[in-house]
């Protein structure tokens, strides 16, 4: 596609229930990272892979949060039993390759709203 | 990985210049300054990214100090359109982006 694209736009949750949220890489992009940005604040660092490989995860605030990307595509990061602090913006970005000089594309995000 | 501090928020006429400032005085030799910024609603756009050089493209310019201590974004003719959230962000290599909480531009009619 031509940028990256992340689904749901918006998905509300009850407390304690699971929920999945998607990203889809700008086609050939290596690296991929995850966000949670709460209202008001800016993007904090969740997690990154290049390709299949998850190497940095130090961002993800609990074992309640599993971040995947089996085949160096797509990529899915889920949230088990959430809670009213999971509340957020959850932003994916991909860029070509884990180089120093290459810019980020960030998708719109996924409004996630537990209730 | 180096940290960055910024003004909260800043106002700008419009038509006139933005000058966005930075700092990052505990900057590595072979980290790179980016700048993105936030419109409501909406994710991350990359702006510009510099190493010590001063940098120009068609949206910004980046003003990087001789010691890379501190940087200055600037957008040479603000419109209302530019009114966004601006992060200034150190990327260490290898690794990855991590924000702070940026500088609030508020571009004034």
């Amino acid at each position: 596609g031509a940028g990256v694209s992340q689904s749901p736009r918006y998905k509300v949750a009850k407390r304690g229930q699971d929920v999945a949220l998607r990203c889809d890489p700008i086609s050939g992009h290596v690296s991929l990272f995850w966000y949670q940005q709460a209202l008001g604040q800016g993007p904090e660092f969740l997690t990154y892979f290049q390709n299949e490989a998850q190497l940095d995860k130090s961002g993800l605030p609990s074992d309640r949060f599993f971040a995947e990307r089996p085949e160096g595509s797509v990529s899915t990061l889920k949230i088990q039993r959430t809670q009213q602090e999971d509340s957020a913006v959850y932003l994916c970005a991909s860029s070509e390759l884990q180089a120093v000089n290459t810019e980020a594309f960030f998708g719109q995000g996924t409004r996630l709203t537990v209730v | 990985d180096a940290k960055t501090t910024q003004p909260t928020s800043m106002d700008c006429a419009e038509g006139r210049a933005a000058n966005l400032p930075c700092n990052h005085s505990t900057i590595s030799g072979n980290e790179y300054v980016y700048w993105y910024r936030q419109i409501h609603s909406q994710g991350p756009q990359y702006i510009i990214h510099g190493l010590k050089n001063n940098e120009t493209n068609e949206m910004a310019s980046l003003i990087i100090t001789e010691d890379r201590k501190s940087s200055t974004l600037i957008l040479p003719h603000a419109t209302l359109r530019d009114t966004a959230v601006y992060y200034c962000i150190v990327r260490v290599w290898g690794g990855d982006m991590r924000f702070g909480a940026g500088t609030r531009l508020t571009v004034k009619p």
